[in-house]
């Protein structure tokens, strides 16, 4: 089974900061790996998704990642946030041809103008 | 194209009680799967439903269940509700690859008193 580890449960920013989630995952196989994004009173929409390919993905909103399989390692990047950002952010996995998504356990970011 | 719809939207329902949550997929869309999401466990899988079958399930006691009908709109059943039941239930549907994106639903608040 996979399983999914972030690192920093709260990070609290500047606007105009960089901001870097750490996500890790156990599994011995190919993965599918996705960063979701929850804003306040919003339901959980996709940032971007890796399963193939070039390793850096970018995905809406200026956000990427990168997929470094070595260190089992999928972080998420973003150069300069806004207030907009702030959200809580979920790694997730799946394995190929399972549609079960095993997710961390989110870190919320905190953006202050 | 319209999105995932739940409903309802809030459930009071009191310890002993059965409920039922009902998810719409977006049109097209064959994948159901069911999460639930607590402060102190996270995002869980449930369950997931594929052209009315129930191809994974989550390690929930067997007071979870569910089901998908033939237009792909899904219901999930708790039975005999227990305090820690209480939760947001989300629904998400996807295409017909495991890589393709999981569209969430706003999930249904159940509260158990």
């Amino acid at each position: 089974a996979q399983s999914v580890s972030q690192h920093n449960h709260h990070v609290i920013l500047s606007e105009a900061a960089s901001l870097e989630l750490g996500c890790n995952y156990s599994y011995g196989g190919t993965v599918n790996l996705f960063w979701y994004v929850q804003y306040p009173g919003q339901h959980l929409q996709l940032l971007l998704k890796y399963f193939s390919g070039d390793p850096l993905v970018k995905g809406i909103k200026g956000f990427e990642a990168e997929f470094i399989k070595s260190k089992f390692s999928f972080n998420l990047r973003k150069p300069s946030v806004q207030w907009s950002d702030t959200a809580e952010y979920f790694c997730a996995v799946n394995a190929p041809n399972d549609y079960k998504l095993s997710f961390g356990a989110g870190t919320t970011v905190t953006v202050r103008a | 194209k319209a999105g995932v719809t739940q409903t309802p939207r809030y459930l009071i329902k009191t310890r002993g009680q059965q409920v039922t949550l009902s998810c719409s997929p977006i049109s097209g869309h064959r994948s159901v799967s069911w999460y639930q999401q607590t402060p102190g466990q996270g995002l869980q899988f449930l369950f997931e439903y594929f052209s009315e079958t129930q191809r994974n399930k989550g390690n929930f006691p067997g007071r979870f269940s569910g089901r998908q009908f033939s237009n792909s709109r899904s219901e999930m059943n708790v039975s005999t509700l227990e305090l820690g039941d209480s939760a947001l239930y989300l629904c998400a549907s996807s295409g017909t690859r495991s890589t393709d994106t999981q569209y969430f639903g706003p999930g249904t608040r159940l509260t158990v008193l």
